[in-house]
């Protein structure tokens, strides 16, 4: 069976600093991939999506950058994170032929101080 | 691109009481999805409906996709019920577009 993991669960950081945040695939090929940011305990904003290894569609434009450098690796960077980039961060797949349906990992919570 | 609302925003019931939550989007739709996210995150596939109806114990979903909206109905609501329902419609074979979410609170 297919699952999806995400880590750090949970992260603190400082004002300018990096982040990586990981999410990957297992038991499925070639999957859409997903990061969505929650900010505010409401409502789901689409950041990046991925539709193979290095495709990446941006929807929002702010600090952060997606990669994809495996077909089952999602990868959500900043090179100096905002207080405004704090919120609960959440990976999420499906398969990527036809209109399937989609999962999502465990998400990672990040506070920026 | 495609709007999808909710309704309503927030709802509080006693346990035991039944609910329908609504989901409209504005343009045609290729695949729905209903989400219930619990108090520590999780986002929890409750439907997969494109059309039509489902049923899964207590819950039960009915999509009609030709007039663009979908209804969650909860009966014998429990407090385990609690949190954020969503809807997530995809339009093409790409992006998924989450509806604003309706917060249940279930008392005892």
């Amino acid at each position: 069976s297919q699952t999806i993991h995400q880590w750090p669960a949970t992260l603190v950081q400082p004002v300018g600093s990096p982040l990586s945040l990981e999410c990957t695939v297992e038991g499925t090929s070639n999957p859409n991939l997903y990061w969505y940011r929650q900010a505010a305990g409401r409502g789901l904003q689409l950041l990046f999506y991925s539709v193979g290894i290095g495709q990446i569609s941006s929807e929002v434009p702010q600090n952060l950058s997606a990669s994809r450098p495996q077909d089952r690796q999602f990868i959500l960077s900043s090179k100096k994170l905002l207080l405004s980039d704090s919120g609960f961060y959440l990976c999420a797949w499906r398969q990527g032929r036809g209109t399937g349906e989609l999962f999502f990992g465990e998400g990672s919570r990040l506070t920026v101080l | 691109g495609i709007q999808v609302e909710q309704s309503p925003p927030d709802l509080i019931l006693q346990e035991g009481a039944n609910s329908t939550l609504r989901c409209n989007f504005s343009d045609s739709v290729n695949n729905l999805q209903w989400f219930h996210q619990n108090p520590w995150g999780q986002l929890i596939n409750l439907f997969y409906i494109p059309s039509g109806t489902k049923q899964n114990g207590r819950l039960s979903a009915t999509t009609v996709a030709t007039e663009r909206y979908s209804l969650l109905y909860i009966s014998s609501s429990q407090t385990t019920d609690s949190g954020v329902y969503f809807c997530a419609v995809m339009k093409g074979y790409q992006k998924v577009t989450f509806g604003t979410g309706t917060k249940l609170q279930v008392i005892p």
